[in-house]
């Protein structure tokens, strides 16, 4: 059983709200030891930071998304969710799940472990 | 935003021999910084948090170092397994949390 596992659709059309899941094994989600994590990759680029939520709702999102993100919790499935609201096809990409670490309490730190990852595209 | 740049983009290395990759940040970090290693068709996979230590089963040919601005991952006698792209992340200063644009190592 993997730790972190991604999905959702794995095609969304523009204009549309891209929505997955992650579902947490091993760790409730409603700790706080950790925090949790939205990653996407582009086909062939880099990695981007998403946001992330504690287990006391507080989020943080990625000021270029920030307009467009939501990221929630779901304890009685031990998940968490990404939403992402008016897609164009620039949001395709890899999305990833991952535990966050603490640098100190509130204060984020590095990920460990991701998730496998699920590739949306985004095309009519 | 902290932006992370990594040098070079790609490093060319014969097996068994060291790589040494750099990554450098907008403004002072501390040590707070990651690597990750991502291979083709596989998430990342952490190596080291806090410029320098690393993570539960990474060998110990995997080092971290530097503090501020000027960070290095060096990669001592690599194996055919290390031949990958390796990702920086700096979590001193958020949001939001920041990458490099990565290294690939590959094979000479």
């Amino acid at each position: 059983q993997l730790p972190l596992q991604e999905s959702g659709p794995g095609l969304v059309k523009p204009s549309e709200t891209l929505s997955l899941t992650c579902t947490v094994s091993g760790a409730s989600i409603s700790t706080s030891n950790y925090y949790w994590v939205w990653i996407r990759q582009p086909p062939g680029k880099g990695l981007e930071w998403i946001g992330s939520m504690y287990s006391s709702g507080t989020t943080y999102y990625n000021p270029s998304l920030k307009s467009r993100v939501t990221i929630s919790l779901d304890t009685s499935m031990n998940q968490f969710s990404l939403k992402l609201i008016s897609v164009t096809a620039a949001d395709t990409a890899m999305y990833y799940c991952a535990r966050g670490e603490w640098v100190q309490f509130g204060m984020m730190g590095w990920f460990d472990p991701w998730g496998q990852g699920t590739f949306v595209t985004v095309s009519s | 935003e902290i932006v992370m740049t990594q040098s070079p983009a790609t490093l060319s290395v014969s097996p068994g021999e060291s790589a040494t990759l750099s990554c450098r940040a907008s403004q002072s970090v501390s040590i707070n910084l990651a690597w990750y290693q991502q291979k083709p068709d596989q998430a990342p996979r952490l190596l080291i948090y806090d410029a320098s230590t690393r993570a539960t089963g990474i060998p110990a040919r995997f080092s971290g170092s530097g503090s501020g601005t000027e960070f290095t991952l060096t990669i001592s006698s690599l194996q055919s397994e290390d031949f990958a792209v390796y990702y920086c992340q700096q979590y001193d200063d958020w949001p939001p949390l920041t990458f490099g644009g990565g290294t690939k190592v590959e094979i000479k």
